[in-house]
């Protein structure tokens, strides 16, 4: 199957610095691609949509201005948690959707990243 | 808005037993249902989706409209099937627009 690949796999930052997440899409053209969070008891929460060369499309709650989402490419999509607080310590997991429109594409996640805010 | 269900948190069977994990949607639409499944130090993959109808790894699910219902079912459990399991629900909202909301997981330990 097709390769999502996220980077870095564990990250520490110190409160007020700012982190970035990549997630490549290694050997498909990923149109769209989602980032969700996993919280301690394995529920998977989604963050926000990305469309290539698009905005990314925020749920209810997460807040834009924190968690900065760029889809340049049809094969990368990043994450930029901007002035780290722990509790925004958790595990960011990707994924990318491979095919257009309404052709249902199998979704492939990524390793996930583990972000710890001293 | 849609909504995923999974009523379970914790699930345990004994090796050979039946095992059953329960999803639930709320989806005014026609629902794609995906079950997604984590092994323990592994990243997420699919495990199967509605309109395949398929059987992985013993694994079957069947939409039931009426109950708005997609439980996972297999008649045998063995112990490498445990691992966290997603019931999912994917959305086309609009051109290109998809999206797929999970329920919150439950965990299936299949004891020897």
């Amino acid at each position: 199957g097709a390769v999502v690949s996220q980077h870095p796999s564990r990250v520490i930052c110190k409160s007020g610095t700012s982190v970035k997440i990549e997630c490549r899409s290694l050997d498909f053209q990923a149109t769209t691609m989602f980032w969700y969070r996993q919280f301690p008891k394995k529920s998977l929460m989604l963050m926000a949509t990305s469309n290539e060369g698009s905005k990314a499309t925020y749920e209810q709650g997460v807040e834009k201005d924190k968690f900065l989402i760029n889809h340049a490419s049809l094969t990368l999509s990043t994450l930029t948690v901007t002035s780290a607080h722990p509790e925004d310590s958790s595990f960011y997991i990707c994924s990318a959707r491979e095919g257009k429109g309404l052709v249902t594409g199998e979704l492939f996640f990524g390793e996930g990243s583990r972000l710890t805010v001293l | 808005a849609q909504r995923v269900t999974q009523p379970e948190k914790l699930l345990s069977v004994f090796k050979g037993a039946p095992v059953e994990l329960k999803c639930n949607y709320s989806y005014s639409g026609s629902p794609e249902l995906f079950w997604y499944v984590q092994y323990s130090r592994q990243r997420l993959q699919l495990l199967l989706r509605h309109i395949s109808r398929e059987s992985i790894k013993g694994f079957t699910a069947d939409l039931n409209k009426g109950e708005t219902s997609f439980h996972l079912k297999k008649p045998f459990a063995q112990e490498e099937d445990s691992a966290m399991y997603y019931c999912a629900l994917g959305l086309h909202s609009g051109g290109s627009n998809y999206k797929l909301t999970f329920g919150k997981g439950t965990l299936l330990t299949v004891n020897p």
